[in-house]
C-alpha cells in the first residue's frame, strides 16, 4: 500500500496568515493526490482534486501543487471557517490511502 | 443537488452483524462508483470498500476483506455494506462517497453525512 505522510500534524496560525500543508506519498502517484477539508464532527469535503484543480464551489484562496510524491495545499489568506482538519489522499492505486491530517487552530 | 444520506448504524456487540445503508438522489446513481470510508473516534479516515457502477469491479481493505460485503441497487439508487463478524475495531463513523473518475485521477465529491458503528460488549 502507498504511504502518506502529512506535516505537520497540527498547525497554529491567525487570520489573514499564508499557510502551506505538505503531503508525501510513498513511491510516485503522479497527480493522483486530493485534498479534503474536514470540520469536527461533518463529513469530508472535496477542496482540491489532481493535486492542483480547485473544486467547484472551493474559494481560490486555495490552491494545491506537486507531482510525483510530494505536494502542497496553500491558504493564502486564512478565514475563520478554515479552521478545520486537512487531508490528503492518493488515488493512484487501490487501496487508496489518505494521510494522518493536519489539525489547523487559530493562534 | 447530489444528496447522499446514510443510515443503519449503531451498536452491536462483537461478532455481531450491521447492514448500512446509502441512499442517493440528485445524479445518475447507475453511472458512478461509490465508496465506503470510515473514521474510528479520534483518528484518520480509512478507505473501507469500493463498487463500480455495474458492480463489475469489487474491492475491500484487507481489514475488512471477508467480513464486509459492499453491494449496491440502481434500482433504488443505493449502495449497501452488510457488515458480519464485527470486532471493537471497526467502531467508527462509516460515510459513502461518490467517485468521480473523468479523463484525469479519480477522486470523492460527494460524501453523506456518516452512521456511527459502536462495536461493544
Amino acid at each position: 500500500d502507498i504511504q502518506m505522510t502529512q506535516s505537520p500534524s497540527s498547525l497554529s496560525a491567525s487570520v489573514g496568515d499564508r499557510v502551506t500543508i505538505t503531503c508525501r506519498a510513498s513511491q510516485n502517484i503522479t497527480n493522483s493526490l486530493n485534498w479534503y477539508q474536514q470540520r469536527p464532527g461533518k463529513a469530508p469535503n472535496l477542496l482540491i482534486y489532481a493535486a492542483s484543480s480547485l473544486q467547484s464551489g472551493v474559494p481560490s484562496r486555495f490552491s494545491g501543487s506537486g507531482s510525483g510524491t510530494d505536494f502542497t495545499l496553500t491558504i493564502s489568506s486564512l478565514q475563520p471557517e478554515d479552521f478545520a482538519n486537512y487531508c490528503c489522499q492518493q488515488s493512484y492505486s487501490t487501496p487508496p490511502t489518505f494521510g494522518q491530517g493536519t489539525k489547523l487552530v487559530i493562534k | 443537488e447530489v444528496q447522499l444520506v446514510d443510515s443503519g448504524g449503531g451498536l452491536v456487540k462483537p461478532g455481531g452483524s450491521l447492514r448500512l445503508s446509502c441512499a442517493a438522489s440528485g445524479f445518475t446513481f447507475s453511472s458512478y462508483n461509490m465508496n465506503w470510508v470510515r473514521q474510528a473516534p479520534g483518528k484518520g479516515l480509512e478507505w473501507v470498500s469500493s463498487i463500480s457502477s455495474s458492480t463489475t469491479f469489487i474491492y475491500y481493505a484487507d481489514s475488512v476483506k471477508g467480513r464486509f460485503t459492499i453491494s449496491r441497487d440502481n434500482a433504488k439508487n443505493s449502495v449497501y455494506l452488510q457488515m458480519n463478524s464485527l470486532r471493537a475495531e471497526d467502531t467508527a463513523v462509516y460515510y459513502c462517497a461518490r467517485e468521480v473518475r473523468g479523463r484525469g485521477p479519480k477522486f470523492l465529491d460527494h460524501w453523506g453525512q456518516g452512521t456511527l458503528v459502536t462495536v461493544s460488549s
